[in-house]
C-alpha cells in the first residue's frame, strides 16, 4: 500500500517568507509526527497528533512554527517569518496509534532551504 | 550529559564483516528502543524495536538492550554493500518522549 507522502520534496524560500509543508500519512494511522533533521544530525521531535489534536507540541522551537491536522488525516506544518536557521529536512511519520509510537513509518521528507 | 549518545562515525568495514553499532542513554524511563536505517536523501526506515533487556534477532540483524548499563547495540552479520547507510537509534518513553541519536554513518566496502 501507499506509504507516507510529503510535499513538496524541496522548497526554497527567502528569509521572512511563510511556508507550508504537507504530510499525507498511511491510511488508518491515527498518530502523526513531525521531526526536523539538520545535516549530520538525527531527527529532532517537533510535534505529534493523535487524531485531530496536537497531543504534544513541546518540540516546536518557537511560535513561528504551527501544525494542524483538521480532519485527522493530512497534516500541514506552517512556518512564519522563516529564518536561515530553519533550513533542514522536515520529516513526517505516522503510526497505527499512539501506543505504536515505537513503530513509525517515515515519509521521504521536505528539504527546506531559506536563503 | 546528553540524553542519548551515538558515535557519528564514519565507520567503514569490508564486506562480510560483523558490524557493531551502539548508543548510550541516561533516561531510565525509556521503555522502547528502536533502530532505524536511513539512506541518503530518504526517510528513516524501522529495522527493529525492543521493549526489554536482552537480544532480538531478525535475519542478519540483532538488537541488544542492556538496561542496567543504559546501553543498546545493533549487530549486522555478513554485512553487504547495500547495508551502507546511516543507522539511527531512537528511544521512546511511551508516546510522549521520542529521542533520536545523532546517527552513525556506515560504509561497507566490496
Amino acid at each position: 500500500g501507499a506509504g507516507v507522502s510529503q510535499t513538496p520534496s524541496n522548497k526554497v524560500t527567502e528569509k521572512g517568507k511563510y511556508v507550508e509543508l504537507r504530510c499525507d500519512p498511511i491510511s488508518g494511522h491515527t498518530a502523526l509526527y513531525w521531526y526536523r533533521q539538520s545535516l549530520g544530525q538525527g531527527p529532532e521531535f517537533l510535534i505529534y497528533f493523535q487524531g485531530t489534536g496536537a497531543a504534544d507540541d513541546s518540540g516546536l522551537p518557537n511560535d513561528r512554527f504551527f501544525a494542524v491536522r483538521p480532519e485527522g488525516s493530512v497534516s500541514t506544518l506552517k512556518i512564519q517569518r522563516t529564518e536561515r536557521g530553519d533550513s533542514a529536512v522536515y520529516l513526517c511519520a505516522s503510526s497505527v496509534g499512539v501506543l505504536g509510537a515505537y513503530e513509525q513509518y517515515f515519509g521521504p521528507g521536505t528539504r527546506l532551504t531559506v536563503t | 550529559q546528553k540524553e542519548v549518545e551515538q558515535d557519528p562515525g564514519p565507520l567503514s568495514v569490508p564486506e562480510g564483516a560483523i558490524v557493531s553499532l551502539n548508543c548510550t542513554y541516561s533516561n531510565s524511563a525509556f521503555q522502547y528502543f528502536m533502530w532505524y536505517r536511513q539512506y541518503s536523501r530518504k526517510g528513516p526506515e524501522l529495522l527493529m524495536y525492543t521493549y526489554s533487556s536482552g537480544n532480538k534477532e531478525d535475519g542478519r540483524f540483532t538488537a541488544q538492550v542492556d538496561k542496567s548499563s543504559k546501553y543498546i547495540s545493533l549487530f549486522i552479520r555478513d554485512s553487504q554493500p547495500s547495508d551502507s547507510a546511516t543507522y539511527l537509534c531512537e528511544f521512546a518513553q511511551g508516546a510522549q518522549k521520542l529521542v533520536f541519536g545523532q546517527g552513525t554513518r556506515l560504509t561497507i566496502n566490496p
